[in-house]
């Protein structure tokens, strides 16, 4: 069962719109974290946020907030005014504690396309 | 500046070749991984390793090994089993494995002609 959900495989929007990605994750355990991820066409994975289950405070970065409710099992990521910039894949990830580690699943991925 | 290196960015190989793919680390952390993503997918987890002379295999593990004889090394083998090789190859890697970022390198792609 997928434990990481990001419903929108694309999202296009037209740059200075603001828009909301979400992430959507099932898991039994008290204590996990979750993350988002930005891939740009280049490849490479750059972390944008790592956060505990039991910090519940959004937070805002610049452009960039994150509005996580444990009551949804949800950790949506919104850029305001996006900018041709921000186009990139964003991967919403959770960690768990397994036996010997601590497991990272990352969901889907959305592709977001921000149009001049 | 601290990072993770991968190379090459581009590789290409003949059905039967096993291939190394290299990733090196210069931030001192214990933790490395490897993942594969295919298009339109999330990654999946090859092989991490916890420390240096030991590592473990993660959910897609066949036809595939690696190394851990240096802390800031973990290199990937590509070998002539693995059924369906061509894909997109991340390598990463954490201070240690408490819930720690995962920091990632700038990918491989990996095309079998």
């Amino acid at each position: 069962a997928q434990k990481v959900t990001q419903a929108q495989t694309e999202i296009s929007v037209v740059e200075k719109e603001d828009v909301t990605l979400d992430c959507v994750y099932e898991t039994r355990d008290t204590t996990y974290y979750l993350f988002w991820y930005k891939q740009p066409p280049s490849g490479e994975l750059v972390f944008l946020i790592r956060r505990n289950s039991f910090d519940e405070q959004n937070e805002i970065s610049g452009r960039y907030s994150w509005n996580f409710q444990k009551s949804t099992s949800s950790f949506n990521f919104t850029i305001t005014a996006s900018q041709v910039v921000d186009s990139a894949v964003y991967f919403c990830a959770l960690s768990e504690r397994k036996t010997s580690y601590d497991k990272v699943i990352f969901g889907p991925g959305t592709s977001l396309s921000v149009i001049p | 500046d601290g990072g993770i290196t991968q190379s090459p960015k581009y590789l290409f190989r003949k059905e039967g070749q096993n291939v190394t793919l290299s990733c090196e680390q210069n931030l001192n952390h214990d933790a490395m991984y490897w993942y594969r993503q295919d298009p339109g997918q999330g990654l999946r987890l090859i092989y991490y390793s916890q420390i240096v002379n030991d590592f473990q295999k993660g959910d897609i593990a066949e036809g595939y090994s690696v190394s851990r004889e240096k802390k800031e090394s973990f290199p990937l083998t590509v070998t002539s089993a693995q059924k369906n090789p061509t894909a997109f190859y991340l390598c990463a890697s954490s201070p240690g494995t408490g819930f720690d970022t995962q920091y990632f390198g700038p990918g491989t792609r990996l095309t079998v002609l």
